[in-house]
């Protein structure tokens, strides 16, 4: 079964640097997305993609961060400026339609010290 | 604001115990529900969708109750393997995010 694939599985960072999350979606998805989950809270929703541009994005996903579609295979997520409280768990997620379930990359644990 | 509650629970039932789980939104144009569980440090996986006419795959079961704003997921006969976190999503508008609650609890014991 086709998956979503995220590296790395876990990047620990020094406070202020920048950091890139990269992301696989699966091939034939067209609707990309990017997610946090800090530790014992619930998933939230950074930012949406689709046709090589920003569909929505959320209070979370301020001037520090952006995506990028380099290629035709990778979707990435950089943080410029990292501080204490973007440590989290960085889900990728894509979809065919946009309508349907979006399925989830196994997430990138970053940790800022 | 744009708010999923569920109870955390958490839920510790015997294995083959009948289990239900129960959800409210906030947001009367969220068009799309999803069940996903979680386990622990890992990804959210799709367990099923939700739909008004109420929908079944195996042990489970969802309904969602649009006028009351309310879904639910039932598991009958649960497995140890059924242990997780099962997350209450909706989903805003044709290309929108996803909107998770907190999560509930299960444990199932043997």
């Amino acid at each position: 079964e086709p998956e979503v694939t995220q590296t790395p599985s876990h990047q620990v960072t020094q406070m202020g640097q920048e950091v890139i999350l990269r992301c696989v979606p699966i091939s034939n998805h067209l609707y990309f997305y990017w997610y946090r989950q800090i530790l014992g809270q619930k998933v939230e929703f950074l930012v949406s993609f689709y046709n090589n541009e920003i569909s929505e994005k959320s209070e979370i996903f301020d001037d520090q961060f952006s995506v990028e579609r380099p290629d035709g295979s990778n979707f990435t997520l950089k943080i410029r400026s990292t501080k204490l409280e973007d440590s989290a768990m960085y889900f990728c997620a894509s979809t065919w339609d946009g309508g349907g379930p979006q399925h989830f990359g196994d997430g990138t644990r970053l940790s800022i010290l | 604001r744009k708010e999923v509650e569920q109870d955390p629970g958490p839920f510790n039932v015997p294995e083959g115990a009948t289990v239900a789980f129960n959800c409210t939104y906030s947001n009367s144009a969220s068009q799309s529900f999803f069940w996903y569980r979680q386990d622990c440090r890992k990804e959210p996986k799709l367990l099923m969708s939700v739909y008004s006419s109420g929908n079944e795959d195996g042990r489970f079961t969802a309904q969602l109750n649009r006028a009351s704003q309310y879904i639910s997921l039932l598991i009958r006969d649960s497995k140890l393997s059924d242990s997780a976190t099962y997350l209450c999503v909706g989903k805003e508008g044709s290309q929108g995010n996803l909107i998770f609650g907190k999560g509930t609890k299960l444990s199932v014991k043997p």
